[in-house]
């Protein structure tokens, strides 16, 4: 069965640091990946997404995420976090050539930025 | 501009009632979904839609119905056979059955009981 795994549950960084998010999923083939951020009482906001080519892929607010088929994962990373970096994100999946174009998330990962 | 518009934002149930929330798009997008989320849970689909006058149940359906008598519109309703709804509760549609679209987002309904 499918499944997507986020290990962090909470992780706390100060403002300028690097981030580095970890999303790994299983499946049978590489699914669409996903990854999306949630301010508190907010609804999901895309970030970036990835189908295929380049594994680097860019997102908006800075983020990219690296694929990488061999260790399946989808990491989401940024080289200086700001403090309105604060929020959950969600990795999702997606199966390939779907029609019933449902998403599965990952617990998600709760970012604390201190200042 | 386009969007997914939820309400109420917060909704109180009283025991023994059935509350409904709303779900509207103007995205012209065919799916929508219905998603429950609680604390370091992530989101457990509840029902999506395809299509109009076509659902299906997601994993954690029980106690909730919908409709989708127009492509707009998602109702979700709370019935007072789920014994625990406290949560939020988020909406989400996309674009046909491509795969790639991502799904867009409302701003969810906090339901709370009483």
């Amino acid at each position: 069965a499918q499944s997507v795994t986020q290990p962090d549950i909470h992780i706390t960084v100060s403002e300028g640091a690097s981030l580095e998010l970890r999303c790994n999923y299983s499946y049978g083939a590489t699914p669409y990946l996903f990854w999306y951020v949630q301010s508190p009482g907010q609804g999901l906001q895309l970030l970036l997404k990835y189908f295929s080519g380049d594994t680097l892929v860019q997102g908006i607010k800075g983020f990219e995420a690296e694929f990488k088929r061999s260790q399946s994962s989808f990491n989401l990373r940024k080289p200086s976090v700001h403090w309105s970096d604060a929020a959950e994100y969600f990795c999702a999946v997606r199966a390939r050539g779907s029609t019933l174009g449902r998403l599965y998330f990952g617990r998600g990962t709760q970012l604390t930025v201190w200042p | 501009d386009g969007g997914i518009t939820q309400s109420p934002k917060y909704l109180f149930r009283k025991e023994g009632q059935n509350v409904t929330l709303s779900c509207e798009q103007n995205l012209n997008h065919d799916a929508m979904y219905w998603y429950r989320q609680d604390p370091g849970q992530g989101l457990r689909l509840i029902y999506y839609s395809q299509i109009v006058n076509d659902f299906q149940k997601g994993d954690i359906a029980e106690g909730y119905s919908v409709s989708r008598e127009k492509k707009e519109s998602f109702p979700l309703t709370v019935t007072s056979a789920q014994k625990n709804p406290t949560a939020f509760y988020l909406c989400a549609s996309s674009a046909p059955r491509t795969g790639k679209q991502p799904q867009h987002f409302g701003d969810g309904t906090r339901l709370s009981i009483l």
